[in-house]
């Protein structure tokens, strides 16, 4: 069965820095990667998808993820930070027929 | 027009009630789930419904009951509501084996 674990429960960082948020999956087959985002009260938001083709993905709001099949891990970035992207983001893998998702990580921007 | 809207926001009662929650889409799409997210932010699948068949019921207690009258909505029934029951739950739609989802805004359930 296919599982996901995100490394880091919560990553603070100030305004203008680099962000990395870490997840890694297990899966026996073939899976497509999904990164959410959920801004408080509100429903998640698709900000990348990997389905296959180029393992670098862009999305959304300047962040980016790379799969990588070799260490199972599809880490999103963003190189430089905004207050307003204090939320909590989930990564999720196609299992069966839903999305399986991580624990969420909460990123905390600050000035 | 929102694609994925739920009613209502939100949901107090007391333990014991019975309450329904609804969701409609207007994305075209075939298939429909709903989650719970847990006071810890955890996601997880309660069911899914692919053009009005259930496809996934995953362990959850059979006072839950979904049902869905057309491929556009799914209403969740929740009988003998338990104070564990409380949570945010959120419907999504999805188009064939896309696994991209769109969610709902949420429903948050509050059992006293």
């Amino acid at each position: 069965a296919q599982s996901v674990t995100q490394l880091d429960s919560q990553v603070p960082v100030f305004e203008e820095a680099p962000v990395e948020l870490r997840c890694n999956y297990s899966s026996s087959v073939s899976v497509y990667l999904f990164w959410y985002v959920q801004y408080p009260n509100q429903g998640l938001q698709l900000l990348l998808k990997y389905l296959s083709g180029s393992t670098l993905v862009k999305g959304i709001n300047g962040f980016e993820a790379e799969f990588n099949k070799s260490q199972t891990s599809f880490h999103l970035r963003k190189p430089s930070v905004h207050i307003s992207d204090t939320a909590e983001y989930f990564c999720a893998v196609s299992g069966g027929t839903a999305l399986i998702f991580g624990k969420g990580t909460t990123l905390s921007v600050s000035s | 027009d929102t694609a994925v809207s739920q009613t209502p926001k939100y949901l107090v009662t007391q333990m014991g009630n019975d309450k329904s929650i609804k969701c409609e889409q207007n994305l075209g799409h075939d298939t429909m789930y709903w989650y719970k997210q847990d006071s810890k932010k955890f996601l997880k699948i309660m069911f899914s419904y692919n053009n009005k068949e259930l496809i996934i019921n995953e362990t959850v207690p059979n006072r839950f009951s979904p049902k869905s009258p057309d491929k556009a909505h799914l209403n969740l029934h929740i009988n003998s509501l338990e104070l564990g029951d409380s949570a945010v739950y959120f419907c999504a739609s999805s188009q064939g084996g896309s696994f991209e989802l769109f969610f709902g805004s949420g429903t948050q359930l509050s059992v006293l």
